[in-house]
């Protein structure tokens, strides 16, 4: 069963302007961790944020916030103020503190910041 | 600059061949995972150790096989390539805590011919 779910391909932002990634997640922990990831054309994995499942606030790094809704099962990210540097794939990752640690990814958006 | 270095960054063989990928993880983190990343399957976990031992297993072939060194430097070891293994191999390194940001490493590209 897909346990994290992206359903936007690719997106398109204007500079300046803010974006929300979506992504959705399965699990029947009540104990988890959700993480968004940034990947840019050169390939490497950046850690952005991370949401723990018993967190009452939302996250947020900077420009990064997560849009926590624990009963829709949602972690949607959501970056203010767009830079031509944010052009990049973004993957939703999630761990289940029961059983096994491993991150389980989704199949990642592909985010465009046009000028 | 994330800690975590992986050698090399690319590997061009042919199939049938073995091949063996490197990585050191940040200081002081004694988690490391390897994940595989293509086109088709996306990011799939293949295997985690802690402190020399193996912790879990993902979507790892028995072809591939992987360990950590007492220096908890770790090698991943892939035999009898196919093509399909043509990816980009990433490693991963934690502290194993709830709350554990996994730094990456750059990957190795794999290509098999």
């Amino acid at each position: 069963a897909q346990k994290i779910t992206q359903t936007q391909p690719g997106m398109f932002v204007q500079e300046k302007e803010a974006v929300t990634l979506d992504c959705t997640y399965d699990t029947s922990d009540q104990s988890y961790g959700l993480f968004w990831y940034k990947q840019p054309s050169s390939g490497e994995m950046i850690f952005l944020i991370y949401q723990g499942s018993y967190d009452e606030q939302n996250a947020t790094e900077g420009r990064y916030s997560l849009n926590f809704q624990k009963a829709r099962k949602s972690a949607n990210l959501v970056i203010s103020a767009s830079q031509l540097g944010d052009s990049a794939m973004y993957f939703c990752a999630m761990r289940e503190y029961t059983g096994r640690r491993a991150l389980t990814f989704g199949s990642g958006t592909r985010l465009q910041v046009q000028p | 600059d994330s800690g975590v270095t992986q050698t090399p960054k690319h590997l061009i063989t042919a199939t049938g061949q073995r091949v063996t990928l490197r990585c050191s993880p940040r200081s002081g983190d004694l988690s490391v995972y390897w994940y595989q990343q293509s086109l088709d399957q996306g990011l799939q976990f293949l295997i985690q150790y802690y402190n020399g031992e193996e912790r879990a297993k993902g979507n790892i072939l028995e072809r591939f096989s992987a360990q950590q060194f007492p220096d908890l430097h770790s090698e991943l070891n892939l035999s009898s390539l196919e093509l399909g293994d043509s990816a980009l191999y990433f490693c991963a390194s934690g502290r194993d805590s709830r709350d554990e940001k996994l730094f990456f490493g750059s990957g190795t590209q794999l290509s098999v011919l």
